[in-house]
């Protein structure tokens, strides 16, 4: 049974780019959530998707959009990169059923803005 | 609002020491809390979870009450191994299906042999 994957593991984008990162969810799970985690802090939350709509919102600017896809794979955009952005970007996913209560993690997306 | 606030690292340890990390939340309604691990340069590993007040999660050797209370979750393990060096993250998810995970800033756990 697959976890939580993110692609790509690594990333260098140029001030004011954009940039894609994609997470397939665990088996079965269908709510995905993303995260931002500087260097050094916890995780902050950025948006959670379920049926292919975002359901929160952390306090993050326009510039990150997101979309989930019918078989709940999702994607992370940023505009406008700035060197702030410069950071690891997790996924989680979990199951609405079951309460959303156990999140699991992938590896990350390491982005690094210069 | 809600947020939780952890011990300041980094903790250093000798081996088969015992750990304590604290973490103390504060929440509207009836959060669940989770300690999560994070190895070097890897994702969060979910460690243990405890949903209800006095509920007590445990997992490879780490334990933490949910203390309504003292509003408090720590992490305890009665003999660390050089393994067991990571940063651990208190996190709560607040009353609902959210789903939504608000984390400490993370404690650097550190053993040496």
């Amino acid at each position: 049974d697959a976890g939580v994957t993110q692609s790509p593991t690594h990333l260098i984008k140029t001030r004011g780019q954009q940039v894609t990162l994609r997470c397939s969810p665990k088996s079965g799970h269908d709510t995905v959530s993303w995260y931002q985690q500087a260097l050094g802090q916890g995780p902050q939350f950025i948006f959670q998707y379920y049926e292919e709509e975002e359901r929160q919102r952390g306090n993050f600017p326009d510039r990150f959009s997101g979309h989930q896809f019918p078989n709940y794979s999702s994607e992370l955009n940023v505009n406008a990169l700035l060197l702030g952005d410069s950071a690891l970007y997790l996924c989680a996913s979990s199951l609405r059923s079951h309460g959303n209560t156990e999140a699991f993690f992938g590896q990350g997306t390491r982005l690094t803005v210069v | 609002g809600n947020s939780v606030t952890q011990m300041e690292g980094p903790v250093t340890l000798s081996e088969e020491a015992f750990l304590t990390i604290n973490c103390t939340y504060t929440a509207t309604g009836y959060p669940s809390l989770f300690w999560y691990v994070q190895y070097p340069g890897e994702g969060l590993q979910l460690l243990l979870k405890a949903t209800k007040a006095d509920d007590k999660g445990s997992n490879k050797g780490f334990e933490a009450t949910y203390r309504k209370e003292t509003t408090s979750f720590h992490l305890e393990k009665g003999s660390v191994q050089v393994s067991d060096s990571a940063v651990y993250f208190c996190a709560l998810n607040p009353s609902g299906n959210t789903g939504k995970l608000i984390f400490g800033q993370g404690t650097t756990l550190q053993v040496k042999p």
